[in-house]
């Protein structure tokens, strides 16, 4: 039953390794985003994608790769990771300009 | 640019009492606005939105005031409890964009 879900929640790797965090929402929404979340609590968006194109990149390193295979999810690929992509990464869809539901987040952590 | 600020990072209020959130914002072109709610370790919930042709709007406990003059938005919380404990953004949308700013978030305490 959960509207927007991410796997996985936790994610501890090691500087370099490449990892992968899925979303998946059952909500028939057009619009997924990716959000990042630092040790402040700030909310900054990513990417955002509107029946599977891309329509917004904030100018996210390239290292930083989000594929959507269809408008129901929306993957996040991070090659060769930094100490400082650690944070709590959120998934979020949208009905067109509406308001935001987001997925419980996944914490990344890069040691 | 754009910029949402919040004028107190943390906000104590005793149980019982009202709680007033706000909101400074820039970027004239919003007309969106969105309050969101963050308890620890899960993702931020819908509270309540009002678009730029409303100047306020209720919902159960809750209510906006948007002043597109001052640019400046408020969330008030009526008889605050303990549940309500939680981080708080606005966020902030412009016709025809995906792009949602949010502010910088403050903490809500509540003391019994």
């Amino acid at each position: 039953d959960t509207a927007v879900s991410q796997t996985p929640k936790y994610l501890v790797t090691q500087m370099g390794n490449d990892k992968s965090i899925k979303c998946e929402q059952n909500l028939g929404h057009d619009t997924m985003y990716w959000y990042k979340q630092d040790s402040k609590k700030f909310l900054k968006i990513m990417f955002s994608y509107n029946n599977k194109e891309l329509i917004i990149n904030e100018t996210v390193p390239n290292r930083f790769s989000p594929k959507s295979p269809d408008k129901a999810h929306l993957n996040l690929h991070i090659n060769s990771l930094e100490l400082g992509d650690s944070a709590v990464y959120f998934c979020a869809s949208s009905r067109n300009t509406g308001e935001l539901f987001f997925g419980e987040g996944s914490r990344l952590t890069v040691l | 640019g754009e910029s949402v600020g919040l004028h107190l990072p943390t906000l104590s209020v005793q149980e019982g009492d009202n709680s007033i959130i706000n909101c400074a914002y820039s970027n004239s072109a919003s007309d969106y606005f969105i309050w969101y709610k963050q308890e620890s370790g899960k993702g931020p919930q819908f509270i309540i939105d009002i678009r730029s042709n409303m100047d306020k709007r209720q919902g159960q406990r809750v209510t906006v005031l948007l002043n597109k003059t001052v640019k400046h938005l408020s969330l008030q919380i009526a008889a605050t409890q303990p549940g309500d404990s939680a981080v708080y953004f606005c966020a902030l949308g412009a016709s025809g964009t995906y792009k949602y700013i949010f502010g910088t978030g403050t903490r809500l305490k509540v003391l019994a």
